[in-house]
């Protein structure tokens, strides 16, 4: 299937800081996610992208989708501790069904420093 | 409008018992998926249903099983259970049609088998 690798798989920031992470794919999507989850919780969706090159933002969170469509980015501004978390992208596999069937990334662990 | 809930957060078995999860979407959600969640494989797609029928499944052995009810809610099983099973079992529900992709998510089931 899909691999989605996320880069890097943990960062450690200082709160006020931004923060970037990315997402790439070794085939190409449609539709890219992010998702942040937090421990004993499941997945907030907390952008949807539709178009390569498309530029959406969610309050401090703002996501992009690759002109080559095999890779996303996320950004957080002045992160907060709340930003702690796991956030992962997903991209939906094509089966031309309608059905429904999302490959997660590997995940970025954030810890914000107060 | 209330979110995906999952019964019950937590569960322990004993391997070779069988184990039923139960998930009801956001009203209107005639999409529901299924995901298992561990620390080593990560987020992985189990199996779709829509209008009770199962749309799309993932690569997991036939010990796992679901259904869908016509009130759109639904129900996974695993039968035979053994200690790999143990995992956070997620839920999501979506709208069918253009964002369909946009899943949201239930807070899980934790499986511990024993």
């Amino acid at each position: 299937g899909q691999q989605l690798n996320q880069s890097p798989q943990s960062m450690f920031i200082q709160e006020g800081e931004d923060v970037s992470m990315n997402c790439t794919s070794s085939s190409i999507f449609n539709t890219w996610l992010w998702y942040k989850q937090d421990p004993g919780e499941g997945p907030v969706l907390l952008i949807a992208l539709y178009k390569a090159g498309e530029l959406t933002s969610n309050g401090r969170l703002t996501a992009q989708f690759g002109i080559t469509r095999k890779d996303s980015f996320l950004n957080i501004s002045a992160s907060i501790p709340s930003d702690v978390g796991i956030y992962f992208c997903a991209g939906p596999a094509v089966l031309g069904t309608g059905a429904n069937n999302l490959f997660f990334g590997t995940g970025t662990r954030l810890t914000v420093i107060p | 409008k209330a979110g995906v809930t999952q019964t019950p957060r937590y569960l322990i078995k004993t391997r070779g018992q069988q184990v039923t999860l139960s998930c009801s979407p956001i009203s209107g959600h005639r999409s529901v998926s299924w995901y298992q969640q561990t620390p080593g494989q990560g987020l992985q797609f189990l199996f779709e249903y829509f209008s009770e029928t199962q749309r799309n499944k993932g690569n997991f052995p036939g010990r796992f099983s679901g259904r869908q009810f016509s009130n759109s809610r639904s129900e996974m099983n695993v039968s035979t259970l053994e200690l790999g099973d143990s995992a956070l079992y997620l839920c999501a529900s979506s709208l069918d049609g253009l964002t369909a992709y946009e899943q949201y998510f239930g807070p899980g089931t934790r499986l511990t088998v024993t």
